[in-house]
């Protein structure tokens, strides 16, 4: 069992570049979510789904944009990547939104935006 | 919104029984007080979850008074493995993703 599988690992983007970061689930979870973690900052939600065809917004929404086509893929695009988006991004899912539900982690993509 | 505060990092030698508080002050009626560790370069996991009183589980207890303004996580007889970043998160027990807070955490150094 795969759990969560996010790609790529690591990354090094130009200023300026689309940049997608891929999320897949096969655990048929309905909520997905993407944080990003910065040294001092903690970990930020991004974006999330509480199911498919549905989207919302985190704390740090602005630059990034999420779709949810299907329940297994939550893809995170980056239209015109930015220095300050440089991070740690990890991908998660849950049975259900919200967090009293327990959330389960991909092991993160490293971003590097010059 | 619940937001939560915690110490920034703590040590603590093995063997030891270690005590994270967590304050959330503002927590709501339908908020459940819910824990996560991690690991160097990985992405955090479930430890526990609890409403009030004490819950336990294999891996840990966590200590919440009736007013449920705050949060102990309590680790007994740390290793060396423990060390890690402990977070809280505070949120309502209800469908909704965007009041998810995880903050900053504690960061926990067992030494040996």
């Amino acid at each position: 069992i795969a759990g969560i599988t996010q790609a790529p690992t690591s990354q090094i983007l130009a200023a300026g570049r689309r940049m997608t970061l891929r999320c897949t689930q096969d655990m048929r979870h309905n909520a997905m979510y993407w944080y990003r973690q910065d040294l001092g900052l903690g970990l930020r939600l991004i974006h999330y789904s509480n199911t498919a065809g549905t989207t919302g917004k985190g704390e740090v929404p602005d630059g990034y944009s999420v779709s949810r086509a299907n329940t297994d893929d939550f893809p995170l695009t980056l239209a015109s990547a930015v220095p300050s988006q440089t991070s740690v991004y990890f991908c998660a899912s849950s049975d259900k939104g919200g967090p009293n539900n327990e959330q389960f982690f991909g092991p993160g993509t490293r971003l590097t935006v010059l | 919104l619940a937001k939560t505060t915690q110490p920034i990092s703590m040590d603590s030698y093995e063997g030891q029984e270690v005590n994270i508080t967590c304050s959330h002050n503002n927590i709501a009626t339908n908020d459940y007080i819910t824990w996560y560790q991690q690991f160097p370069s990985q992405g955090p996991r479930f430890i526990i979850q609890g409403y009030k009183t004490k819950v336990t589980n294999e891996v840990a207890s966590l200590f919440i008074p009736a007013d449920r303004k705050s949060s102990t996580l309590s680790l007994p007889r740390v290793s060396l493995s423990d060390t890690a970043v402990y977070y809280c998160l505070v949120g309502k027990g209800q469908t909704g993703a965007n009041n998810l807070f995880f903050g900053t955490g504690t960061r926990l150094t067992v030494i040996p």
